[in-house]
């Protein structure tokens, strides 16, 4: 089937403006992750999702970053007022519940100019 | 919070020869721990993972030793071939709501010829 697929796979924007990324995971799987990796570093944490609700969000930087799941399916990660730190990979995981192997979108990769 | 050390952050080997890359990390809670490999511009992909209650898992050429007490674990790749170069990253997690992963720093493994 599937694999977890990621939109856009690169956006440019400038310091300031608003963005959006997004995550399909793959079908049926309850649990779904946001990592951020910045070049030459290993997925730093943003937030996991069980079902609907953000079951943890504590690797979230700032309140600049908001992430939802609506239906338990897509996911939409947003960022208010880039800054060029946050300039990075978005990587997003899915599994088939909490604990389980994580499975990575290819990621979509933002500069901020 | 969870803490995951990995060494080394290169290794450079000749085809045929093994690659031994090791971690350690903090929280004794931590139960899971995969092993990712990153190709250039690629998305994460898991290799091989071990669960805290067995002691080392193999799979054709590639193996993971954990030790619980000492709260390390190795990866060790045999017979190593040029299509093995790539970046490593361990990593660990518990289950549940604090699946979230934790990850190393990476190893750089270039295989030459």
């Amino acid at each position: 089937g599937a694999g977890v697929s990621q939109t856009p796979s690169n956006k440019v924007t400038e310091k300031g403006k608003y963005v959006e990324l997004r995550c399909d995971p793959i079908s049926g799987h309850t649990a779904l992750y946001w990592y951020r990796q910045s070049l030459g570093q290993g997925p730093e944490f943003l937030i996991y999702f069980q079902g609907t609700g953000a079951a943890d969000d504590s690797g979230l930087p700032n309140d600049r970053f908001f992430a939802v799941r609506p239906e338990g399916s897509v996911s939409t990660l947003k960022i208010q007022r880039t800054e060029r730190g946050d300039s990075a990979v978005y990587l997003c995981a899915s599994s088939l519940q909490g604990g389980e192997t994580q499975y990575f979108g290819p990621g979509t990769r933002l500069l901020v100019l | 919070g969870e803490n995951v050390e990995q060494h080394p952050s290169t290794l450079s080997v000749q085809e045929g020869d093994s690659a031994v890359i090791k971690c350690t990390y903090s929280d004794s809670a931590s139960n899971y721990f995969p092993w990712y490999k990153q190709e250039l511009g690629k998305r994460p992909q898991l290799i091989i993972d071990i669960r805290s209650n067995v002691g080392e898992k193999k799979d054709q050429r590639i193996a993971v030793t954990l030790n619980k007490t000492a709260k390390h674990f190795s990866l060790h790749i045999t017979e190593t071939q040029p299509e093995d170069s790539a970046v490593y990253f361990c990593a660990a997690s518990r289950t549940g709501t604090a699946s979230k992963l934790t990850f190393g720093t990476g190893t750089r493994l270039q295989v030459t010829l």
